[in-house]
Formats: C-alpha cells, sequence, structure tokens
C-alpha cells in the first residue's frame, strides 16, 4: 500500500521557521507533480504550494508566497516544506498530497497522514 | 482564480436515504473536477475524477455528473460510512488549485 509521511510539525512562536518532510514508500515520487495543502482547525482545505517532478515547476499559494519554499530530493523520494516568518494563521494540518497513475494531472490520488504545525507565542 | 462554491453547507439525513451534493464553479472548468470524502481526523479520500468517474475501489452508490460551472455529487442510499465531509476540487485552472468549502453530511 502507497503511503506518504510527512514529518517535522510541532510549535512554534510567530515569526519563526519549521521545515516539514514527506516521505514516501511503494510509491515513487520523481515523476509527479506533489503538492502541500493545508487544513486550520475545523476549516476547508487550502491549497499550497506544488512542485513538478524536476522542480522546474514551482507555485505557491498567495497567502505564502515569498515565506514559504517547496523543494524535492527524488534521489531520497522526498518532498519539503521550508515555512519561515510564520503567522497565527498558517496554524493547520499539512499534508503532503501526490497524483498518480490513474486519475490525471493535479488530482491528489494520494495523501500523507498529515504533520500539525501550531503558530502561538 | 476559480471560486467552487459548495451547497448545501450541511446536509442532514438518515441511512438509506440518498444525498445530493451541489459544486458551483465561477467560470467555465469543462469536465475537470474532483470530489474528496473527510472523515474526522483522517486525510481526504479522492472519490470522483473528471466529474463522473468513479476512483478505484469506491462504490458504485457514489456518482458525479456535472459540465462546465454546475456539478453534483449524489450518494444514492447513505450508509453509515458515508457521514463525513465532502469537497469539490478544480484542475482546470490554476494556479490556485482551489477547493470548495465542504458539504458536511450528518446523520438526522
Amino acid at each position: 500500500e502507497v503511503q506518504l509521511v510527512e514529518s517535522g510539525g510541532g510549535l512554534v512562536k510567530p515569526g519563526g521557521s519549521l521545515r516539514l518532510s514527506c516521505g514516501a514508500s511503494k510509491f515513487t515520487l520523481r515523476t509527479y507533480f506533489i503538492h502541500w495543502v493545508r487544513q486550520a482547525p475545523g476549516k476547508g482545505l487550502e491549497w499550497v504550494s506544488s512542485i513538478s517532478s524536476s522542480s522546474t515547476y514551482i507555485y505557491y499559494a498567495d497567502s505564502v508566497q515569498g515565506r514559504f519554499t517547496i523543494s524535492r530530493d527524488n534521489a531520497k523520494n522526498s518532498l519539503y516544506l521550508q515555512m519561515n516568518s510564520l503567522r497565527a494563521e498558517d496554524t493547520a494540518v499539512y499534508y503532503c498530497a501526490s497524483e498518480g497513475d490513474s486519475y490525471g494531472p493535479y488530482y491528489f490520488q494520494y495523501w500523507g497522514q498529515g504533520s500539525l504545525v501550531t503558530v502561538s507565542s | 482564480e476559480i471560486v467552487l462554491t459548495q451547497s448545501p453547507a450541511t446536509l442532514s439525513l438518515s441511512p438509506g436515504e440518498s444525498a445530493t451534493l451541489s459544486c458551483r464553479a465561477s467560470q467555465s472548468i469543462s469536465t475537470y473536477l474532483a470530489w474528496y470524502q473527510q472523515k474526522p481526523g483522517q486525510a481526504p479520500r479522492l472519490l470522483i475524477y473528471d466529474a463522473s468517474h468513479r476512483a478505484t475501489g469506491i462504490p458504485a452508490r457514489f456518482s458525479g455528473s456535472g459540465s462546465g460551472t454546475d456539478f453534483t455529487l449524489t450518494i444514492s442510499s447513505l450508509e453509515p460510512e458515508d457521514f463525513a465531509v465532502y469537497y469539490c476540487q478544480q484542475r482546470s485552472i490554476w494556479p490556485p488549485l482551489t477547493f470548495g468549502g465542504g458539504t458536511e453530511v450528518e446523520i438526522k
């Protein structure tokens, strides 16, 4: 069974930084666009950022542009999200999500279990 | 940016009843729409892609329809495990990839 596993979440003060990681098992990330999606407590889903297979194309939501950096290491089958200048409104569960072979690009076929990021003083 | 508006926000139904969920796009997105189910404490799960195609393993009681700006997810006879929150998502014009605000299907 395909698994995506996030790590690196936790409690951080406003203005602080955090780096999320996402690894995959039984699935090779390197050929796919992969994404970060977040969900604030009790709220809906919000797309955060996406990166193409060779890192040529990188996109961010306006709400995180200039503060977050997405990257990937295909040799390590991993995805990262460097989050700087964190704000209270960045508090959320962060999911990594990947497209797959079956359903076409830019749909989220596989999801991690989520990593909680809490920004609070 | 494509805005997706889901209605109703909450649907109160009994097991065995049929559920009809709506997703409206702010401009035409052809059939580039997906539906996800999310249960408390879990990641979302892809149910329907390209408006009307069921993902592998999704029961036949789930069906999607629509094109352009108006889309519908129908659950023909609710099972206890179907009570959850449902989101639509478009991939037609991005960035950004956008989600609707969600519809909660709750037990009446």
